[in-house]
This record gives structure tokens, sequence and C-alpha cells, in this order.
């Protein structure tokens, strides 16, 4: 089993429409968990930490499910600007280790 | 401007011919990291700094060096590259060792003939 897994997609979702993609990872000693937006053959960057109580940016959800070891991403209203794939992450190893899924590809249509 | 810099972004080499990849940083991050993305596999992590003089292996390590003398160099050193070693790199650099935000550079895709 993989340490951390993702749908890879693609989505493929109209413009205003809600999309949630979910990640389990398998070590339950996972100590902090992160989304990341990568553009096409772009950098990676940081979209947004996940909290165990749940946390929200504008239009972002993310939760964390540590009983069933998953964490989720929740999109509200997309737009066309948020296509690009979204990488989760795992941090083991005391912070030093951090490894990321594969990706799950996200394209919002007209 | 805060940033992390790679060089070169783009490379074709032959098999055998040592190479190396330059990776600077400006933030005064203790903590920096070198990725291979590959399709289908996501990113993973080859070799990791926690300070000067300070590196570990990552995931898959195999086939390459680092060396960290100053703070804000963390070059990649692939001795005698192969096909295998194709890939896009990042280098990372983050400013503490327990938070997960990570500064990409903008990466350096390598081909080996």
């Amino acid at each position: 089993r993989k340490e951390v897994e993702q749908d890879p997609g693609p989505f493929n979702v109209p413009e205003g429409a809600t999309v949630a993609f979910n990640c389990t990872y398998s070590n339950s000693a996972s100590q902090s968990f992160f989304w990341y937006r990568q553009d096409c053959r772009k950098e990676p960057k940081l979209l947004m930490s996940v909290y165990s109580s749940g946390n929200e940016d504008g239009r972002f959800t993310a939760q964390l499910n540590r009983a069933s070891q998953y964490i989720s991403l929740l999109i509200r209203d997309s737009k066309l600007s948020d296509s690009a794939t979204y990488l989760c992450v795992v941090v083991t190893g005391g912070g030093n280790k951090l490894t990321f899924g594969t990706g799950t590809q996200l394209k919002v249509e007209l | 401007e805060a940033q992390v810099t790679q060089n070169p972004r783009y490379l074709i080499t032959v098999t055998g011919k040592k190479l190396t990849v330059t990776c600077s940083q400006n933030m005064n991050h203790e903590y920096m990291s070198w990725y291979r993305q590959d399709p289908g596999l996501g990113l993973r992590q080859i070799y990791y700094s926690m300070n000067v003089e300070v590196t570990d292996k990552g995931d898959v390590p195999e086939g390459y060096k680092v060396s960290r003398k100053e703070k804000r160099n963390f070059p990649l050193i692939l001795e005698s590259p192969s096909p295998n070693q194709t890939s896009l790199y990042f280098c990372a650099s983050r400013v503490q060792r327990n938070t997960g935000e990570l500064f990409f550079g903008e990466g350096s895709r390598l081909t080996v003939l």
C-alpha cells in the first residue's frame, strides 16, 4: 500500500460546481497535513494546511479524519482558474519527511 | 524577492557525463530538499538537509549526491547520469523543520540520452 494515495482524476466539472478530493495515508503516526496546488509544468505551491478541527479559506475547506486516516479538500463555486493538480502532503519522521500524493487533476469547464 | 533558484532549467545530456544542478535560496532557510517528479509516481524526495553540513537520504537517493557547505546553496550532483534519471527535478526550502510550507524552485527538466 502506498503511503499516500489520491485518485488521479481528471475531475471535469462545470464552472460553479462543488468538487471534493480525498487523500488517504497509511502511517497513523503522521503529524501534519497539507494541500498543495500545481499548475501544469510549474512548481507546487502551498494551498492550505489541514487541521483536525477543519479549516476554511474562502471557497476552500480542508478536513482531517485521523480515525479513518484521510484528508479532504472541498472547493465550492469552482472557477476556471482552479484548474490544476492538487497534491496532498503528509508529514512524518519528526517533520523531516514530507510524502506527496501523486495528485488529483481538476479541470473546470465553461 | 524571496525565491528558490535552480539552474539549469533544461538540460539534455548523455549517459555517464557528470552534471550538477544548482539550487540557491535567499530566505535564510535551514531546511532544503531535492525532489524528482515522474508521471504516475508523484514527487519523491531524493535528499534533504536540515542545516549546513547536515544531509540525509530521502526515498530515492541512488545515483545522486548532495552537499551543503553554505546555508543558501544545496547542489544536486549526478556523478554518472543514466536514462532512468530523466525527470523533472525540484529544489525546495523551508524555515522550520516541522512546517509543511515548502518553497519550490521552478524545476529543472533533465533528459539523459
